[in-house]
């Protein structure tokens, strides 16, 4: 199994461009969350989506954020436009969810991307 | 009050020691745990989970939870230099079937 596979793995731009990052989750899991990293907050959920349908968007910052998974195996977090205080280290993991609140074995998390906003 | 509080750390201790890294949170109703690691520049890896009272072992790994205290922790026998990381712990809180983490403690040791 390739895991979780993330692209790019680095994104360099400059304030108010728009921003796409991508994700697929490992074959046959059922859940994908995206989480954001930085020093002063740690790992934030952003969003969080069971069968393709988001369940949990209360971590997405504000307007300029927004994801999409339009099929099991794809997913993408889009910041338009961004500002440099969206510079992070974006995560995506997946997990099997068995029933609510209960998956097969915690997350596997993608290498994640690294964005800057200059 | 935060969800989930660690020690930033750093922790430092020679190679071979016992390494005890703990973990508190807020949500009395929380029912999953886990320790994931971290390198520098890399993305978390799960380590260990538990579930109810008391201890887990795993290898070098234990993991030990009390509801009561909302308290975990991990402790890593004979620590090697290549445990040197950051450590994360995860809860997963009542009603939710998301993970908060903690900021993590670093871990450092020293040959």
């Amino acid at each position: 199994d390739a895991g979780v596979i993330q692209s790019p793995r680095h994104e360099v731009t400059e304030m108010g461009q728009e921003v796409t990052l991508r994700c697929k989750p490992i074959s046959g899991h059922n859940s994908l969350f995206w989480y954001r990293q930085t020093m002063m907050r740690g790992l934030e959920l952003l969003i969080y989506f069971n069968n393709n349908v988001p369940i949990d968007d209360s971590g997405m910052p504000e307007d300029r954020f927004s994801a999409k998974m339009p099929n099991a195996s794809f997913s993408t977090l889009k910041i338009q436009p961004s500002e440099p205080r969206d510079s992070a280290v974006y995560f995506c993991a997946s997990s099997l969810l068995l029933r609510t609140g209960v998956f097969n074995y915690g997350y596997t998390f993608g290498s994640g991307t690294r964005l800057t906003v200059v | 009050q935060k969800e989930v509080e660690q020690n930033s750390g750093p922790l430092s201790v020679p190679e071979g020691a016992i390494a005890s890294l703990n973990c508190t949170y807020s949500d009395r109703g929380s029912q999953s745990f886990f320790w994931y690691r971290q390198y520098s520049g890399k993305s978390p890896e799960l380590i260990m989970s538990i579930y109810s009272n008391g201890d887990k072992e795993d290898g070098r790994f234990t993991a030990q939870l009390n509801k009561a205290s909302q308290y975990v922790s991990l402790l890593i026998r004979d620590s090697q230099p290549s445990d040197s990381a950051t450590y994360l712990c995860a809860v997963r809180r009542s009603g939710y079937s998301t993970l908060t983490f903690g900021k993590g403690t670093m871990l450092l040791v020293s040959p």
